[in-house]
C-alpha cells in the first residue's frame, strides 16, 4: 500500500486567497484525522471522521476552516479566507478499527505558508 | 480533559549508548492506548512503538523499549545502542479506549533527539 498521500506538499499563498488540503486514506481504514502543527501549539486535532461521517470538529478553530470527506478515499481541508497564522504543517492520518490493534498512519503532511 | 506532558524538550546521546525519554500523562479513563511517534527532518510520522494500558508487561519493538507505569501515568521511551538515524523529534501519544476521546490522538509536547558519533 501506498501509505495515506496528501497534497500538495507545499502551499504557498496570499493572505485572502482559498486553500485547499487534500488526501487519500489508506485502502480499508475506516477513521480519518486532520492534524496542524505549529511551534507555538505543537500537534492539534482538527477534525476526524468515522466512515465519512464528521465526529469531532471541536479542534477546527474557526469557520473559516471546514472539512469533507465525501467518499472512503478521500477528503479535504479547506481555508477560506487564509490568513498568516494559519501557517503550519497539516497532517492527515487514517486508522482501521480492529479491536486492540488501531493505529493511526501519517501522510506525509502538506506545510502552508500564508504570506 | 487528558492531557500529555513531556518535561524535556532535548536530549542528547552519544552514538551506540542508551536514553531514555520521559512523558507523563493525565486521565481518568482505565482502557486506553499510549504511543511513541518519531518524526525526522523530513517532518514524516513515523509510529515507533504503542503500549495497551490492560497490558502489563511493556513493549519492545527491536532497539525501543517502553517503562509503563499505570499507577503513577509515566510511559518512557528507551532507546538502546542508539543510532544516528535516531536523531529525531519524539512525541509521546494518547488516545482513550472508549468515549469522547476515542480515536483522538493527543500528544505532548515533543522531544528532540541528537545523537553524536
Amino acid at each position: 500500500d501506498a501509505g495515506v498521500i496528501q497534497s500538495p506538499r507545499h502551499e504557498v499563498t496570499e493572505m485572502g486567497q482559498e486553500v485547499t488540503l487534500r488526501c487519500k486514506p489508506i485502502s480499508g481504514h475506516d477513521y480519518l484525522f486532520w492534524y496542524r502543527q505549529t511551534m507555538m501549539r505543537g500537534l492539534e486535532l482538527l477534525i476526524y471522521f468515522n466512515n465519512n461521517v464528521p465526529i469531532d470538529d471541536s479542534g477546527m478553530p474557526e469557520d473559516r476552516f471546514s472539512a469533507k470527506m465525501p467518499n472512503a478515499s478521500f477528503s479535504t481541508l479547506k481555508i477560506q479566507p487564509s490568513e498568516p497564522r494559519d501557517s503550519a504543517v497539516y497532517f492527515c492520518a487514517s486508522s482501521y478499527l480492529t479491536s486492540g490493534r488501531e493505529t493511526q498512519y501519517f501522510g506525509p503532511g502538506t506545510r502552508l505558508l500564508v504570506l | 480533559a487528558q492531557t500529555v506532558t513531556q518535561s524535556q524538550p532535548e536530549m542528547s546521546v552519544q552514538e551506540a549508548e542508551t536514553v531514555t525519554l520521559s512523558c507523563t500523562y493525565d486521565t481518568s479513563e482505565s482502557d486506553y492506548y499510549l504511543f511513541w511517534y518519531k518524526q525526522p527532518p523530513s517532518r514524516q510520522m513515523i509510529l515507533v512503538i504503542r503500549q495497551e494500558a490492560y497490558k502489563q508487561q511493556n513493549a519492545t519493538e527491536n532497539r525501543f523499549s517502553v517503562n509503563f507505569q499505570k499507577a503513577a501515568k509515566s510511559f518512557s521511551l528507551k532507546i538502546s545502542d542508539s543510532q544516528l538515524g535516531d536523531a529525531a523529534m519524539y512525541f509521546c501519544a494518547y488516545r482513550g479506549a472508549g468515549g469522547t476521546s476515542y480515536g483522538k490522538l493527543t500528544f505532548g509536547q515533543g522531544t528532540i533527539l541528537t545523537v553524536h558519533p
